[in-house]
């Protein structure tokens, strides 16, 4: 089965702290994602990468970045975190096609 | 630029009953799928069924069948004989080329509920 797991399922952060959501897939998957979900809008695509070192910006970059330095890990990050990113982020990983997703990670910015 | 709508943001329907959730797409690209994700309250995203714009047949997975008609740009989730264990967000997805790689655009979701 394939398994992506992301880092943390619950993160509380202060606003202006930097802050790293990881994400790791076994299966070898050239294709990574990260989404965040919020009530009412669904899934919006913040970034992804289609091979180690390469990243595209999604629907929603601003305030995000993404480090992809081996092929089974995608990291986004947020520079200095606001309070209009506290949301639900997914991670997922994909060969061409479905998506396998992780478990998610809530996170609050007060 | 491809768009994905959900226009039910909630159902409730009696347990057995069979239910429908909408979806209708927008794309200009000739080739591409269409995905059902199903969400239950523990946050996880469930894979339930996928159909490619050039299938010829309407998908189905169990209790699932994709009613797909390509000319009004609709893929309806149908669950057959819901249960209780149905209630959860669904989302419908589409594949789409972005910048030469593959994506998924998403729906806002439909929040379904079985009443026993």
């Amino acid at each position: 089965d394939v398994k992506v797991t992301q880092s943390s399922r619950y993160l509380v952060k202060r606003t202006g702290e930097k802050v790293f959501l990881e994400c790791v897939q076994d299966m070898d998957h050239e294709n990574m994602f990260w989404y965040r979900q919020d009530p009412g809008l669904g899934l919006r695509l913040i970034y992804f990468s289609y091979d180690v070192k390469m990243k595209e910006k999604g629907d929603i970059p601003e305030g995000y970045s993404v480090s992809r330095e081996k092929k089974e890990r995608f990291s986004l990050i947020l520079e200095s975190a606001s309070t209009n990113q506290t949301s639900m982020y997914l991670c997922a990983s994909s060969p061409s096609g479905e998506l396998f997703f992780g478990e998610g990670s809530r996170l609050t910015v007060l | 630029a491809q768009k994905i709508t959900q226009t039910q943001p909630g159902m409730f329907v009696q347990e057995k009953e069979a239910v429908t959730l909408d979806c209708t797409y927008d794309t200009s690209d000739p080739s591409y799928g269409l995905f059902w994700y199903k969400q239950p309250s523990s946050g996880e995203m469930i894979f339930l069924i996928y159909q490619g714009s050039y299938d010829q047949q309407n998908a189905t997975e169990g209790r699932y069948s994709l009613n797909f008609q390509k000319a009004r740009k609709s893929a309806n989730l149908v669950i057959s004989a819901s249960q209780l264990g149905d209630s959860a967000m669904y989302f419908c997805a589409m594949r789409a080329l972005y910048q030469g790689a593959q994506k998924l655009v998403f729906g806002q979701g439909t929040r379904l509920t079985i009443n026993p």
